[in-house]
């Protein structure tokens, strides 16, 4: 069975604009979760996502927003974007939420904002 | 509030020495814990997790973790290192909601 799969693996944007980035997760997860980690520090937690709800927000701005899509893939946007905001941003899933279920993590998204 | 330390961020051992990997972590319920391995450019794995019972988890690639209420610790350990085990070590608690919080990781180098 595939993993999770996020795309693109490496974006480079400038100061201002908008950008979004993609996950699928396993087959049959229901539970999706960002998380950005900056570089030499731990993934931080941005959203969480099951059957289509916000279940969770970490203390992210508004330029940050989710969705979760009826076939459970999701996407992360980010407006406005700020040199600070390069990091490598990390899609997870689980069968469903709650602390019980171990994540599985993709390879991420690799944000430069120049 | 929730939080992970993770007081080492370099270790360095000898292939075929030891490891002890230190996590303490602040939570006000019943914690549940995981440790994560990342290679470079590479997402999280999954070594092993804590939610209840035998405090002394088993997980893949030999690694083992000691839950300890009293300490509210949970050190990561391997008997005998392999070169292939150098990475970032990340330990996390996860709460209610499935949210994670993530130490800020403990970089391994094996030297020969």
């Amino acid at each position: 069975d595939a993993g999770v799969t996020q795309s693109p693996t490496h974006l480079i944007k400038t100061r201002g604009q908008h950008v979004t980035l993609r996950c699928s997760p396993i087959s049959g997860h229901k539970s999706v979760s960002w998380y950005q980690q900056v570089l030499g520090q731990g993934p931080q937690f941005i959203f969480q996502y099951y059957e289509k709800e916000e279940r969770g927000r970490g203390n992210f701005p508004d330029r940050f927003s989710a969705r979760q899509f009826p076939n459970y893939s999701s996407e992360l946007n980010v407006n406005a974007l700020l040199l600070g905001d390069s990091a490598l941003y990390l899609c997870a899933s689980s069968l469903v939420t709650g602390g019980l279920q171990p994540q599985h993590f993709g390879d991420g998204t690799r944000l430069s904002i120049l | 509030a929730q939080s992970v330390t993770q007081p080492d961020i370099h270790i360095t051992v000898s292939e075929g020495a030891s490891l002890e990997l230190r996590c303490n972590y602040s939570y006000g319920a019943t914690p549940y814990l995981f440790w994560y391995v990342q290679s470079p450019g590479q997402g999280l794995q999954l070594l092993l997790k804590y939610f209840s019972g035998d405090t002394l988890v088993q997980g893949i690639k030999g690694f083992e973790a000691e839950f300890k209420r009293s300490q509210s610790s949970f050190n990561l350990r391997k008997p005998s290192v392999h070169w292939s085990d150098a990475a970032e070590y990340f330990c996390a608690v996860g709460i209610t909601g499935n949210q994670f919080y993530f130490g800020t990781g403990t970089s391994l180098t094996v030297i020969p």
